[in-house]
């Protein structure tokens, strides 16, 4: 099983909202990561968590609250959002955080903030 | 900082038609080089990647040599399918100062193939 799979696929929700989004992954990877991806832009990197353990946070706005179970769950908490945080949100996992060339991505929850 | 910058597209091709993206990089260090690929509704894919100087990575019929003299990395096919539609992202991976290693995505290029 090579997949990384997110779910839902497409979320809409109103400002004053809280929902989830869930990343899986079964590759036994160590490493996973929550991106941000604007249209027509490259992904931003949001999160990185290492065995289970927050290790970087790219100075994202406190209305996202990360959180990894296990080592084979990943979930991005949502409350209070903006309009401008409408966008593709992808997770992602490698081997290790510090071997993050090989990156596998999920298909992405497409966001939109009303 | 590391930064990848790449020719802006959309680039439309005919099948079969040779295909180059242009991507340049600047990094200290040395930094690993690859291609990612983004079909519609989907996640990103690595699609190849080269580690050090005058590696040429390959995949699917995709090319990119790391050259290091003219800090580039571009992307090559011989002979394109319309199943190569898609956004192709150049990124480099390299030591930052905290130590830890980070991608660095450009900004992509959008691809169109007709029949």
């Amino acid at each position: 099983d090579t997949e990384v799979t997110q779910t839902p696929k497409h979320l809409v929700m109103g400002m004053t909202n809280k929902k989830s989004l869930k990343c899986e992954q079964h590759m036994g990877h160590r490493a996973m990561y929550w991106y941000k991806q604007k249209a027509k832009k490259p992904p931003e990197l949001m999160f990185v968590y290492s065995y289970e353990k927050l290790s970087i946070n790219e100075s994202v706005p406190s209305r996202f609250s990360p959180e990894c179970p296990n080592s084979s769950l990943l979930n991005l908490h949502l409350h209070a959002l903006q309009p401008e945080d409408s966008a593709l949100y992808l997770c992602a996992s490698s081997q290790e955080a510090e071997q993050n060339e090989k990156l596998f991505f999920g298909s992405g929850t497409q966001l939109s903030v009303l | 900082g590391d930064s990848v910058t790449q020719m802006e597209g959309p680039v439309t091709l005919s099948e079969e038609a040779f295909l180059t993206i242009n991507c340049t990089y600047t990094a200290t260090g040395y930094p690993s080089l690859f291609w990612y690929v983004q079909y519609p509704g989907e996640g990103l894919q690595l699609l190849l990647k080269a580690t050090k100087a005058d590696d040429k990575g390959s995949n699917k019929g995709f090319e990119a040599t790391y050259r290091k003299e003219t800090t580039s990395f571009h992307l090559e096919k011989g002979s394109v399918q319309v199943s190569d539609s898609a956004v192709y992202f150049c990124a480099l991976s390299a030591h930052m100062d905290t130590g830890r290693r980070a991608l660095t995505f450009g900004s992509g290029t959008r691809l169109q193939v007709q029949p």
